[in-house]
């Protein structure tokens, strides 16, 4: 069974980077593609992109040009770099496996961050 | 951008018959997932492949797609069916997700 977590600050300052790490346990890390989405509270989900092993990713073309993705193979976790935050970033940040076009099937319990100074 | 439509709410009696709609401009063309959100939790996937489900999933759930409408349907609605349900979509190497439609067993 896979098994996804998501770590990371709760809390993050107006302008600076939202950093979060998923560790992933039960499921092949080099084979699979990863994905972030997104809720901010009482909202809809909203996806952000997926990343593969070889660093292939493709992002929201919504948060295009302020996101990164990366896959760390030999520690099992994928990552989550958001440049610039705002207010309008405050959500609960989930991570899932899947990806081009494959369903999201297997999700993390999610991780609130709030921007706030 | 790429929208597709849910309705806000459905209301359905216990036992009874539930079906939620998606509606999206090029969702013939789109393989359609549906997921399920209960309050406080992590979304479940319940529908893949517009009518495909994961194992586990419990058969009263089946989903279906005419052109550009795609449905969820519970049927024999339990309470614990209560929640957010989301419909999903790929398009232009984007995910898409509906608005969500909460629905209520009363």
């Amino acid at each position: 069974q896979v098994h996804l977590e998501e770590s990371g600050p709760g809390l993050v300052k107006p302008s600076e980077t939202l950093s979060l790490t998923c560790s992933v346990s039960g499921g092949s890390i080099s084979t699979d593609y990863w994905s972030w989405v997104r809720q901010p509270p009482g909202k809809a989900l909203e996806w952000i992109g997926f990343v593969y092993s070889t660093g292939l990713a493709d992002y929201s073309p919504f948060l295009k040009s302020r996101v990164s993705m990366s896959v760390d193979v030999s520690k099992h976790e994928f990552s989550l770099h958001l440049l610039s935050v705002t207010a309008a970033d405050t959500a609960v940040y989930y991570c899932a496996r899947g990806g081009l076009s494959a369903p999201l099937d297997h999700w993390g319990q999610g991780a609130l961050v709030t921007v706030s100074s | 951008s790429y929208e597709l439509t849910q309705p806000p709410s459905v209301s359905v009696s216990p036992g009874q018959t539930a079906t939620v709609t998606c509606s999206g401009e090029n969702l013939g063309n789109s393989y359609v997932c549906w997921y399920q959100q209960r309050p406080g939790q992590s979304p479940v996937l319940v529908i893949y492949q517009d009518s495909k489900r994961p194992s586990g999933i419990p058969e009263r759930f089946s989903g279906s797609k005419s052109g550009n409408t795609a449905s969820l349907t519970i049927r024999g609605t339990q309470l614990v069916d209560e929640a957010d349900y989301y419909c999903q979509a790929w398009d232009s190497s984007t995910y898409v997700f509906g608005p969500g439609t909460k629905v209520s067993v009363l």
